[in-house]
């Protein structure tokens, strides 16, 4: 595997699952951020974590919980989600080296809470 | 504060015609600029980015884009739009703490 990957890329569950999202990233990068992304709507940033510490979080409602186990895995565990969470959830990497080599993204996850 | 602008929500260009998608950025120092391409229920991909040297820069599938510091512009540019263009393209900034700001995207519709 290269690059950055997620899985599952779709995902159907109720408002009272519990469920969890996956990225991995195969780049040795030491930065990773979790995005939100909706319809007709920007990017909106949820979680940075800088070697494997949290370093930003966008006001996101506690129905998400991170976890960053290493610096090459990312997870975000969802629960007691709302139908406005349907989104696109994509993951990405970095190096923190300064913002100079960009992020690179995963595929994402489609995720639609009934 | 940091920000990115993509003034043109939608364009519409016809196959082998050239493109130009605008983005400006407000950043107090010297910026690390991206362009990213989304094709449909895909992640983001990286086109080009500059941060330092030739302000016009090289990307795949042809692109480029001109980092214009008095007009903190970084216009993306394409001489013949091909079919398989079509997609949303989003320009972002990167600073020296690592934070990267997205502009809200512009969608590229090509007509045959």
């Amino acid at each position: 595997e290269t690059g950055v990957t997620q899985t599952p890329r779709h995902l159907v569950m109720g408002m009272t699952n519990k469920k969890s999202l996956k990225c991995e990233q195969h780049l040795g990068h030491n930065a990773m951020y979790w995005y939100k992304q909706s319809a007709k709507k920007p990017l909106e940033l949820m979680f940075v974590y800088n070697f494997k510490e949290q370093t930003e979080n966008n006001s996101v409602p506690s129905r998400f919980s991170p976890e960053c186990p290493n610096s090459s895995h990312l997870f975000l565990h969802l629960h007691t989600l709302q139908p406005e969470d349907s989104a696109l959830y994509l993951c990405a990497s970095s190096q923190i080296t300064s913002g100079g080599g960009g992020q690179f993204f995963g595929p994402g996850t489609r995720l639609t809470v009934l | 504060a940091q920000s990115v602008t993509q003034p043109d929500i939608h364009i519409t260009v016809s196959e082998g015609a050239s493109l130009e998608l605008r983005c400006n950025y407000s950043y107090g120092a010297t910026p690390y600029l991206f362009w990213y391409v989304q094709s449909p229920g895909q992640g983001l991909q990286l086109l080009l980015k500059y941060f330092s040297g030739d302000t016009l820069v090289q990307g795949i599938k042809g692109f480029e884009a001109e980092f214009k510091r008095s007009q903190s512009s970084f216009n993306l540019r394409k001489p013949s739009v091909h079919w398989s263009d079509a997609a949303e393209y989003f320009c972002a900034v990167g600073t020296n703490s690592n934070q990267f700001y997205f502009g809200t995207g512009t969608s590229l519709t090509v007509i045959p």
